[in-house]
């Protein structure tokens, strides 16, 4: 049973530019949320998909948006990057009908030059 | 949802038990505790979750007193590969799932 897969694990782009992270959930879970971590910090919620919609979102400017698949996998994507994006972006997954813990992915490490 | 604080680092020596205390004075009656590990360049890992009393599994305890105000995470005998962050979360079952993590406390495990 697979876990939760991210894609790609590593990734450079420059200012400006433009970006697609890929996170399939754990078999049976049917939410994904994702989180952006800075070097030495604790992650950061973005947002959450449910039933191929957001249901929750954090402080994360518009730049970020995503989308859940009819498959429950989602994409996050990111605008006009910026030097401060650069980050480990890890995506979870969950079942929301149950007290179910999260089980997170290994990330993608987002680098902007 | 309520704000954790806990150390940010802690030392110890292999073979040791390790005790982690989060506080977290604004718990609401319907919030669980729940522990997650990671390690470098990897996402966190689902420790250990309760909601009062103790809580234990095949890799640690949770301590949580009666007014739930604070929480401790218990790993006994640490090994070098115990080195990770560990964070602490308190929130609704399902709505913890928007929470911010914190910074975590930092155990560093010592030959």
């Amino acid at each position: 049973d697979a876990g939760v897969t991210q894609s790609p694990t590593h990734l450079i782009k420059t200012r400006g530019q433009q970006v697609t992270l890929r996170c399939s959930p754990k078999s049976g879970h049917d939410t994904v949320s994702w989180y952006q971590q800075a070097l030495g910090q604790g992650p950061q919620f973005i947002f959450q998909y449910y039933e191929e919609e957001e249901r929750q979102r954090g402080n994360f400017p518009d730049r970020f948006s995503g989308h859940q698949f009819p498959n429950y996998s989602s994409e996050l994507n990111v605008n006009a990057l910026l030097l401060g994006d650069s980050a480990l972006y890890l995506c979870a997954s969950s079942l929301t009908a149950t007290n179910e813990k999260l089980f997170f992915g290994s990330g993608t490490q987002l680098s902007v030059l | 949802l309520a704000k954790t604080t806990q150390p940010i680092s802690m030392d110890s020596y292999e073979g040791q038990e390790v005790n982690i205390t989060c506080s977290h004075n604004n718990i609401a009656t319907n919030d669980y505790i729940t522990w997650y590990q990671q390690f470098p360049s990897q996402g966190p890992r689902f420790i250990i979750q309760g909601y009062k009393t103790k809580v234990t599994n095949e890799v640690a305890s949770l301590f949580i007193p009666a007014d739930r105000k604070s929480s401790t995470l218990s790993l006994p005998r640490v090994s070098l590969s115990d080195t990770a962050v560990y964070y602490c979360l308190v929130g609704d079952s399902g709505g913890y799932q928007k929470v911010t993590f914190g910074i975590g406390t930092k155990l560093q495990v010592i030959p």
